[in-house]
């Protein structure tokens, strides 16, 4: 089965700094990644998500990440941040062909002005 | 439309009660999930559904957990008896198809019941 590790559990920022949140998964023959991120006291949103193609992928708010499959990595990035990106953000795996996704354990960035 | 809708929005209950959640999914949206988040566990998938179908419970903790959907537009997960350690938020998703035949597979999330039993 899929695993997903987030190897941070916070992650303490600058304003306009730019940030890097870790994401592991377990090697498989196919692979689809996801990125949602969770403001406090909502549900959770998908920032970008990885199917095929490019291994560049660009999702809203200015972030992006990267999908490394030597490397079974997945990793977020945005090259400046703001105050209101503060909120936990958790990578997912899918579990194919069950479709169910597998969530790390999520990582909290903290944006100091 | 109105995004996936959760009701109640909080909960609070006496252990030993019956608590019942309430989801509305996005229409025209196949599968549904229901999660559990705690600080302890993280987010957990309790069961989610295909067409109305339970297709995996591997996730509801006992027997005291189950979960419905009667049709399309709406499910429940019911606890009896609820017990402390049963507080939690509780989200629910919905999604257009799985990831054959090249659907997007993003889910949406509701904002979640906070569930509290004293």
């Amino acid at each position: 089965a899929q695993s997903v590790t987030q190897l941070d559990s916070q992650v303490p920022v600058f304003e306009e700094a730019p940030v890097e949140l870790r994401c592991n998964y377990s090697s498989s023959v196919s692979v689809y990644l996801f990125w949602y991120v969770q403001y406090p006291n909502q549900g959770l949103q998908l920032l970008l998500k990885y199917l095929s193609g490019s291994t560049l992928v660009k999702g809203i708010n200015g972030f992006e990440a990267e999908f490394n499959k030597s490397q079974t990595s997945f990793h977020l990035r945005k090259p400046s941040v703001h105050i209101s990106d503060t909120a936990e953000y958790f990578c997912a795996v899918s579990d194919t062909p069950t479709d169910k996704l597998i969530f790390g354990t999520g990582t909290r960035l903290q944006v100091f002005p | 439309d109105a995004g996936v809708i959760q009701s109640p929005r909080h909960e609070v209950t006496e252990m030993g009660q019956e608590v019942t959640l309430r989801c509305k999914p996005i229409s025209g949206h196949d599968y549904l999930f229901w999660y559990r988040q705690t600080m302890m566990r993280g987010l957990e998938l309790l069961i989610y559904f295909n067409n109305n179908v339970p297709i995996d419970d591997s996730g509801m903790p006992e027997d005291r957990f189950s979960a419905k959907m009667p049709n399309a537009s709406f499910s429940t997960l019911k606890i009896q008896p609820s017990e402390p350690r049963d507080s939690a938020v509780y989200f629910c998703a919905s999604s257009l198809g799985g990831l054959a035949g090249g659907k997007s597979y993003e889910q949406y999330f509701g904002p979640g019941t906070r569930l509290t039993v004293t």
